[in-house]
This record gives structure tokens, C-alpha cells and sequence, in this order.
């Protein structure tokens, strides 16, 4: 139904190594977002992703948006330790209803 | 501008009480939304309110209501604590036609 499914749960690479999280839903969707939530912090807002096919590069970030917006990921190459944190993709709100967390992927680097 | 303020930050509470969270949006926002974190859950969505309506609704129990102010705030109320209730709560804000949420710090419920 409404749910997000967020993969993986926990990555652990060295320092330098590339990091994937994909999220997916079995609706279309109309947009979502991904934040970021380092230890002890809270969400970080990092972009929208709203066309299909869309794809977004924030320095070592590359945020892409599936063709039939069912599906999203977000890629950092050359990982540092200033990325730990824990990534989340949300999709929903106001008019598009619940919004939904994905279960976030968990990131961990060894320098 | 300041951020999204939310009060207390911490708070111990035994089973069976009540307790009231408080969260005070960005300037000019007047969407809040509220979500219950907790390690195994994740986060998962409470309700949010625009304009001092309730839009949504998250899959928790009557115990838990809210509500927002004509200034933008927002409390939200857990009736009946139960050990389960401990987490983090968060609320966020979000400008109108926007959907960039902006959070708070939260507050740590630890219900004994």
C-alpha cells in the first residue's frame, strides 16, 4: 500500500568506497525526498526529486528518480567520514497524503 | 530565521501519565507535521496540520491527537503512556507550496 521500501538497511565501507541506497514504491509517485540524519541529529533535508528520469548531482551526491517514478536512489562516490549518518528517502504530504518514510539505510565508514 | 524550536527536549514519564509536546514552526510556515522515532520502527508519521486543520493521519492509536494554533504551533498529546510510547519525537515545518521539511530537534519521551 503506502509503504516505502528502503534498501539496505546498514552499509559499512572504507573511506574512498562508493555508497548506494535505493527506495521503492508500488505507486507512481509524484515526487520525493531524500534527508540525511547524522548520530544524534535529526532529518536534513537534501533535494526533491520530481521528474521522471530525473537525476541530480550535489558534489559526491547523485540523486536519480526512476522512469516510472516508482522508484529513487541516491549514490556518493569517493565516501567520507563526514557522510555517516543515516539516509532517508519520504515520499507523500498535503494533498498526496500520508507522508511515508523509507526505513533508511544506515552508513558507516571506515577512514 | 530561527528554526523549528520544540520543548521540552527531554522528558520521563511513567506509564499511565499524559504529556503534551510542543513545537514551534519557522517563521511564516504553516504546515507542521509530527513523527515518532524509534530504532525499530524507524520514523514513521503522526498527523500534520495546515492552517490549524488536520490534513493527514498516521496509523497510531486515539491516544495520540494534536493540535495547531492560529500562530503556527503546534502541540501534539499522548493520553495513557504506555513503554512503548518512548522514542524520539520530531516535528517539521514546511513553507506553503513547498515540501522541504524543515525539523525540529525533537523530544526524548522515556516513559518508565
Amino acid at each position: 500500500g503506502q509503504q516505502v521500501m528502503q534498501i539496505p538497511q546498514y552499509q559499512h565501507v572504507q573511506e574512498g568506497e562508493d555508497f548506494t541506497t535505493y527506495c521503492n514504491s508500488s505507486t507512481t509517485l509524484s515526487n520525493i525526498q531524500w534527508y540525511k540524519q547524522r548520530p544524534g541529529g535529526h532529518p536534513v533535508f537534501l533535494i526533491q526529486l520530481v521528474k521522471s528520469g530525473e537525476v541530480k548531482k550535489q558534489k559526491r551526491l547523485t540523486f536519480q528518480f526512476g522512469e516510472a517514478k516508482k522508484n529513487s536512489s541516491l549514490h556518493i562516490t569517493a565516501t567520507q567520514t563526514t557522510d555517516v549518518g543515516t539516509y532517508f528517502c519520504l515520499k507523500g504530504g498535503g494533498s498526496q497524503g500520508n507522508l511515508i518514510f523509507g526505513k533508511g539505510t544506515k552508513l558507516s565508514v571506515k577512514p | 530565521k530561527a528554526g523549528v524550536t520544540q520543548t521540552p527536549r527531554y522528558l520521563i514519564k511513567t506509564r499511565g501519565q499524559q504529556v503534551t509536546l510542543s513545537c514551534s514552526p519557522i517563521s511564516g510556515h504553516r504546515s507542521v507535521s509530527w513523527y515518532q522515532q524509534t530504532p525499530g520502527q524507524g520514523l514513521q508519521f503522526l498527523f500534520e496540520y495546515f492552517s490549524e486543520t488536520q490534513r493527514n493521519k498516521g496509523n497510531f492509536p486515539g491516544r495520540f491527537s494534536g493540535r495547531q494554533f492560529s500562530n503556527s504551533r503546534s502541540e501534539m498529546n499522548v493520553s495513557t503512556l504506555e513503554l512503548g510510547d518512548s522514542a524520539l519525537y520530531l516535528c517539521a515545518s514546511r513553507a506553503l507550496g513547498y515540501n522541504e521539511q524543515f525539523f525540529g530537534p525533537g523530544t526524548r519521551l522515556t516513559v518508565l
